[in-house]
């Protein structure tokens, strides 16, 4: 079954670190290229970060020098290191995977990640 | 970077209702549209993607249209498994940005 499973997330306190990991079964991993979308309570989606195939990636200014997004192709695995945490990344991020054409067609069920003292 | 605007915010329509969403860019973004469902609790679900083409598996009576900087979504007959919230979401450049969503209720 083409899926992805995200772990990783708890409660943090400010200034804190995390490291969430996707987990992606039942599709090609090493030629996709992934994404780390995240959704505060009771709002909307915001695209965080994208790494290619080939390890290229972009960030999101509210994320940029703060956040390192990565992968294990060998294990299948999409990796988000978040350090110096704020109460404003508290969220449920979600990875998901894009199509060459664009679309963003495979979500994971998402983790939570609260940033609080 | 590219604003995307959603009207409704919500919107209230009994079944069998044809139901319409639109999506605003603030610069046109060609047919790099894509459109999701999201039901309280879940992932957001791909529906549609660039502008008007039907996901595999997605319902027949969705569909979407548009270019450039103007783009619906239709519903063409309200179901109770619809409610949730729709969001559109362009993929045009960096970056990715989504409308903040519209949430149907079924009447």
């Amino acid at each position: 079954e083409v899926q992805l499973v995200e772990s990783g997330g708890g409660l943090v306190q400010p200034g804190g670190s995390l490291r969430l990991s996707c987990a992606a079964f039942g599709f090609s991993f090493s030629s996709s290229t992934m994404n780390w979308v995240r959704q505060a309570p009771g709002k909307g989606l915001e695209w965080v970060s994208y790494i290619s195939s080939s390890s290229s990636t972009y960030y999101g200014e509210s994320v940029k020098g703060r956040f390192t997004i990565s992968r294990d192709n060998a294990k299948n695995s999409l990796y988000l290191q978040m350090n110096s945490l704020r109460a404003a990344d508290t969220a449920v991020y979600y990875c998901a995977r894009k199509l060459p054409s664009g679309a963003f067609d495979i979500w994971g069920q998402g983790t939570m990640v609260t940033v609080s003292s | 970077d590219i604003q995307m605007t959603q009207s409704p915010s919500t919107l209230s329509a009994s079944v069998g209702d044809r139901v319409t969403i639109t999506c605003r860019a603030s610069q046109s973004i060609s047919t790099w549209l894509a459109w999701f469902q999201q039901k309280p609790g879940k992932a957001p679900k791909l529906l549609i993607y660039k502008a008007s083409s039907l996901e595999s598996g997605v319902p027949s009576r969705f569909s979407g249209s548009g270019s450039g900087t103007e783009f619906t979504l239709t519903i063409s007959s309200l179901q109770p498994d619809d409610l949730a919230t729709y969001y559109c979401q362009q993929y045009n450049g960096y970056p990715w940005t989504f409308g903040q969503g519209t949430k149907v209720e079924i009447k």
